[in-house]
């Protein structure tokens, strides 16, 4: 089945720091990747998504390329600020021959935390 | 996008009791969805609803669940007969289209005692 795998956290770093979480998937065909964030007492909020090989999903200063070969779905931000502390979810989104009526699977999670 | 509301935010309930969530529709999303985060752990898909109806649901979403949208109103989570492992955060989450990002409410806090 599909799976969602993103690096241990939690990630503490100081502002302006560079950030990179990793995530890598497991699915069959094509799926659409996403990047969720949830801020603290707050739902889940879409940051950025890609629906194919090689998309480059951005918003707000986050990226993430959509790497086939390696399976891979990295976010990335090249100068963090402490509003951008949150949990950050990879998520997929695969339809299976139309039969799958996108759900989400998710990653476990990855808490930021910076400090000033 | 509109913002997807969820009541109630928290819910206290006593084991064996029966809760309903509720999600507020809008009119132009025909996809909606249920997930749950139990503390500390994976938000889990629960089941997906499409043209009122289910259009798939996971393992998790056995007989003492169920959802409905009688009449184009809330969309709503039912639990029949609570159990201690109910505790969770549960999500809805509505797109326009199933290959459409979902959008998801703030969450309502399960706490079964």
């Amino acid at each position: 089945g599909n799976s969602v795998t993103q690096m241990e956290g939690p990630v503490t770093l100081s502002e302006e720091a560079f950030l990179t979480i990793n995530c890598t998937y497991t699915a069959t065909g094509y799926p659409s990747l996403f990047w969720y964030v949830q801020y603290p007492g707050e739902g889940l909020q879409l940051l950025l998504k890609a629906t194919k090989a090689d998309d480059k999903g951005s918003n707000k200063g986050f990226e993430a390329t959509y790497r086939k070969e390696t399976t891979s779905f990295h976010l990335e931000k090249g100068s963090v600020q402490v509003s951008d502390s949150a949990v950050y979810f990879c998520a997929l989104s695969h339809l299976a021959g139309g039969t799958s009526y996108g759900k989400l699977t998710f990653g476990q999670g990855t808490i930021l935390t910076v400090h000033p | 996008e509109p913002e997807v509301t969820q009541t109630p935010s928290h819910q206290v309930t006593q084991m064996g009791q029966e809760v309903i969530l509720r999600c507020v529709p809008i009119s132009n999303h025909l996809y909606f969805y249920w997930y749950r985060q139990i503390l500390g752990q994976k938000v889990e898909f629960l089941v997906s609803f499409y043209n009122n109806e289910i259009s798939e649901k996971s393992e998790i979403f056995d007989d003492q669940f169920s959802v409905e949208r009688p009449d184009g109103s809330n969309f709503t989570l039912k639990i029949r007969s609570t159990k201690l492992e109910d505790s969770a955060m549960y999500f809805c989450a509505r797109s326009t289209g199933s290959n459409q990002p979902q959008h998801f409410g703030d969450g309502t806090r399960l706490s079964i005692l």
